[in-house]
């Protein structure tokens, strides 16, 4: 597709539900980022993918979380029984490679409550 | 203290005026920065690069680096009712975008 595509673009679930986000990024792309948007705050990295290499998961709050990259397309972002603090905008994006200079692309994020 | 300070307004303004959004910040290893925009329900979308100190000039906008102040600084020239939005500046002690460090955004309205 032209851009990043995540989904669901909204999901409301129970508190201690399991959920599952999408993120499909622009073709090419090597890199692939996870960063969560609380309500009025900035952006936290939570995972980076690079190729095949081993991904970057030091921003992740808890074993709750998990994703997973399929080589260089689909990722998935798993939070596990969710709690109401996991309520968020969970935004993908890619890039060419992390390289600097390179430039970033956003998708739309999914935007998650937890009731 | 957050490691990246930016003032969530919200700004208002009107059309055609000078708009100044600043960040602080307190990790001195920090080289690279960026702004993004973000419109309501979207994803953000980088507007300026830049590394170390110094000016950068595109279009209507000036991004500003003063690492010895540790303060950066995202002025938009005439101002234009499409350019509200949420402001976001971002940094990182490394080139790449992993692990970027963002500030909670700063709110702009610019009203006809």
């Amino acid at each position: 597709g032209a851009g990043v595509s995540q989904s669901p673009s909204n999901k409301v679930t129970e508190k201690g539900k399991d959920v599952e986000l999408r993120c499909d990024p622009i073709s090419g792309h090597t890199a692939l980022y996870w960063y969560r948007q609380r309500l009025g705050q900035g952006l936290e990295f939570l995972i980076y993918f690079q190729g095949n290499s081993a991904p970057d998961k030091s921003g992740l709050p808890s074993d709750r979380f998990s994703a997973e990259r399929t080589g260089e397309s689909v990722s998935t972002l798993t939070i596990q029984r969710t709690q109401q603090e996991d309520s968020a905008v969970y935004l993908c994006a890619s890039s060419l490679d992390a390289g600097s200079g390179n430039t970033i692309y956003f998708g739309e994020g999914s935007w998650l409550t937890v009731v | 203290q957050k490691e990246v300070e930016q003032d969530p307004g919200p700004l208002s303004v009107p059309e055609g005026a000078i708009v100044s959004l600043n960040c602080t910040y307190s990790n001195s290893a920090f080289q690279y920065f960026m702004w993004y925009r973000q419109y309501s329900r979207k994803g953000p979308e980088l507007l300026m690069y830049t590394y170390s100190s110094g000016n950068k000039e595109d279009g209507r906008f000036t991004a500003q680096v003063d690492k010895s102040s540790k303060y950066i600084s995202l002025f938009i020239r005439d101002s234009q009712p499409s350019d509200s939005a949420t402001y976001l500046c971002a940094m990182s002690e490394t080139g790449g975008y992993n692990k970027l460090i963002f500030g909670a955004g700063t709110r702009l309205a610019v009203h006809p």
